[in-house]
């Protein structure tokens, strides 16, 4: 099944850094979404877009819909150490009516 | 409060043995999915539904089984044709399109030996 392609595939950096990872497609999207998988448990929502060129921020976090609408970006400023997890990316596949998931970025934080 | 439970956290099964996942969501969601993990991996789809009393194979199905008798509720089988059931295996939820997403269970980790 297709995969989106997710970048960087992992990440160790120091606590107050700032974070970027993107996802690319080959195929439009309507939606992008990012999750955060913490260690052991299933992910959860962290933003969502549905307009290409919108900006989203929720806290530390901003994420943007590419106007190609086939990537989009996710930044984490000032980085702590429970930014810790994998970091997916998901579109919205319109035809199938299901999401199409990154292969995820995997971030470690130091303290 | 809505939600999704899947249960039980961990699992322990002989090989060889049949062994069913639990999933039941409270959201009023039309939609479920099934998922599996392994260890520094992506999420791969086993198995999906989007309405009472149908379901599709996802791009894994071989050695696994799915039910969908009520909207609330998607139980996943292991069969013993599933060569190496090993793996963490999450449930979610969406409406129908899912529009906003999908919304996860905590997720079950399943160990044969």
């Amino acid at each position: 099944g297709q995969q989106l392609n997710q970048s960087p595939q992992s990440m160790f950096i120091q606590e107050g850094e700032d974070v970027s990872m993107n996802c690319t497609s080959s195929s439009i999207f309507n939606t992008w979404l990012w999750y955060k998988q913490d260690p052991g448990e299933g992910p959860v929502l962290l933003i969502a877009l549905y307009k290409a060129g919108e900006l989203t921020s929720n806290g530390r976090l901003t994420a943007q819909f590419g106007i190609t609408r086939k990537d989009s970006f996710l930044n984490i400023s000032a980085s702590i150490p429970s930014d810790v997890g994998i970091y997916f990316c998901a579109g919205r596949d319109t035809g199938f009516q299901k999401l199409v998931f990154g292969t995820g970025t995997r971030l470690l934080v130091s303290p | 409060d809505g939600g999704i439970t899947q249960s039980p956290k961990y699992l322990f099964r002989k090989e060889g043995q049949n062994v069913t996942l639990s999933c039941e969501q409270n959201l009023n969601h039309d939609a479920m999915y099934w998922y599996r993990q392994d260890p520094g991996q992506g999420l791969r789809l086993i198995y999906y539904s989007q309405i009472v009393n149908d379901f599709q194979k996802g791009d894994i199905a071989e050695g696994y089984s799915v039910s969908r008798e009520k909207k609330e509720s998607f139980p996943l089988t292991v069969t013993s044709a599933q060569k190496n059931p090993t793996a963490f295996y999450l449930c979610a939820s969406s409406s129908q399109g899912a529009t906003r997403g999908y919304t996860f269970g905590s997720g079950t980790r399943l160990t044969v030996v």
